[in-house]
């Protein structure tokens, strides 16, 4: 059990591109949420799923913003027509559905728009 | 929805000393109050939770309590040590399964 893994770490892109995070959750949580944090806020929920299916997306998920989880183990978060608005740090978590509901984040992935 | 209010935003003790960090909640329905350490380029992690029907509970140096009537939790660090320093989140939920509400952060700075 090496923990919830993100790639990449670090992304710097132009204002306009699309770009696509990967999150490995700890294998056999069935439960994946989508977290972003600003500088000096909390981390803010975006999403989550479990297995497959995206039981509830934030009001800040925009249209621009998709997630998936196609086979119930990773995840990718899409951002297309990235804004300046968009830098942040983009944090993974995943969970189990039964028992000790901790949730175990990743490193982030921390997103510069230019 | 629920929100999460956090105080101080930053702290700063002498190493021994006693570190207390306060949070509000303002959703009844919530039931589950983990704290995260966060440390310089890393992910949130978990240092202590607790439930609703738990007034206190306490885990070494480290201890929280709950008060549900008045929606207030609070983390409290004893003995602090420099390797406390880090920001710390309070958070609520319900029933933990679903999306984590977290305060907006307490900078520790336990000072040698």
């Amino acid at each position: 059990d090496t923990g919830v893994s993100q790639n990449p770490r670090h992304k710097i892109t132009k204002r306009g591109q699309n770009v696509t995070f990967r999150c490995d959750p700890i294998s056999e949580h069935n439960r994946l949420y989508w977290y972003r944090q600003t500088l000096g806020q909390g981390p803010e929920f975006l999403t989550y799923f479990q297995n497959e299916a995206q039981l509830e997306k934030s009001r800040l998920l925009s249209d621009r913003f998709s997630a998936e989880r196609p086979k119930g183990s990773f995840s990718t978060l899409e951002i297309q027509r990235t804004e300046q608005g968009d830098s942040a740090m983009y944090l993974c978590a995943s969970s189990p559905d039964r028992g000790r509901n901790e949730q175990f984040f990743g490193p982030g992935t921390r997103l510069t728009v230019l | 929805g629920e929100n999460v209010e956090q105080h101080p935003s930053t702290l700063s003790v002498q190493e021994g000393d006693s570190a207390v960090i306060k949070c509000t909640y303002s959703d009844s329905a919530s039931n589950y109050f983990p704290w995260y350490k966060q440390e310089l380029g890393k992910g949130p992690q978990l240092i202590i939770d607790i439930r609703s029907n738990v007034g206190e509970k306490k885990d070494q140096r480290i201890a929280v309590t709950l008060n549900k009537t008045a929606k207030h939790f609070s983390l409290h660090i004893t003995e602090t040590q420099p390797e406390d320093s880090a920001v710390y989140f309070c958070a609520a939920s319900i029933g933990g399964y679903q999306k984590v509400t977290f305060g907006i952060g307490t900078k520790l700075q336990v000072i040698p």
